[in-house]
């Protein structure tokens, strides 16, 4: 069974802070690899996407992957109450198609004004 | 521009009747599928459907359940003879590209939350 591993959380962090997300998955060929957000009872919203070891910065946020580790993570730069959601790790495995994603359970983030 | 749009939102049905649910895809988007979440679990793919066609159906339960999205209007998921462990989040995404295009991104639906009594 191959596995996508996120802490339920709830993480909480003050307004301001760096939110750290982490995720592990079990399937080494994996090539793939997104984050997405989803307020209570809204639909995921794709917010990152990352392919290549190493970091990828979109604005207040950054993907982190390591594929000898097996792990990404999502850093949010100065925290926002709006940031407060579920964020949804999800991965391609390997010989799997675009559209095949194996999702994490989510960690709720909260951010605290 | 609408986006994925799912409805019901919120559905109630009692052991042994029929669940049907609806996905409208964004406008100009001809690729379709479909996703489950069940409590306390993460989202996972059911079927990838195109217009008339199933293209995927690997993770579909193989009873009950079935699938289409028909020439015209909207694609349905349908759960015949629900039982209560069919209760959960259904979503669906659609895409503009074919899936194993280097741009293809999924554009999510609000869900469908079934909940059978």
């Amino acid at each position: 069974q191959k596995e996508v591993e996120q802490n339920s959380g709830p993480l909480s962090v003050p307004e301001g802070a760096i939110a750290s997300l982490n995720c592990t998955y079990s399937d080494r060929g994996s090539q793939s690899f997104f984050w997405y957000r989803q307020y209570s009872g809204k639909s995921p919203e794709l917010i990152m996407s990352i392919y290549s070891n190493g970091d990828k910065e979109d604005g207040r946020f950054t993907a982190q992957l390591n594929k000898a580790s097996q792990y990404v993570s999502l850093l949010i730069r100065d925290s926002q109450p709006s940031d407060s959601a579920t964020y949804l790790c999800a991965v391609i495995n390997s010989g799997g198609s675009n559209y095949k994603l194996t999702f994490g359970k989510g960690t709720l983030l909260t951010v605290n004004p | 521009n609408a986006g994925v749009m799912q409805n019901p939102r919120h559905l109630v049905r009692r052991r042994g009747q029929e669940a049907r649910l609806r996905c409208s895809p964004m406008k100009g988007h001809s690729h379709v599928y479909w996703y489950r979440q069940l409590p306390e679990e993460g989202l996972k793919f059911m079927v990838y459907l195109q217009k008339e066609n199933i293209i995927d159906e690997s993770g579909m339960p193989k009873e009950r359940f079935s699938a289409e999205f028909p020439k015209e209007g909207p694609s349905i998921l349908r759960i015949q003879q629900v039982v209560r462990g069919d209760s959960a989040a259904y979503f669906c995404a659609s895409s503009r590209d074919t899936p194993d295009s280097g741009a293809n991104v999924l554009t999510f639906g609000a869900g469908s939350r079934l909940t059978v009594l």
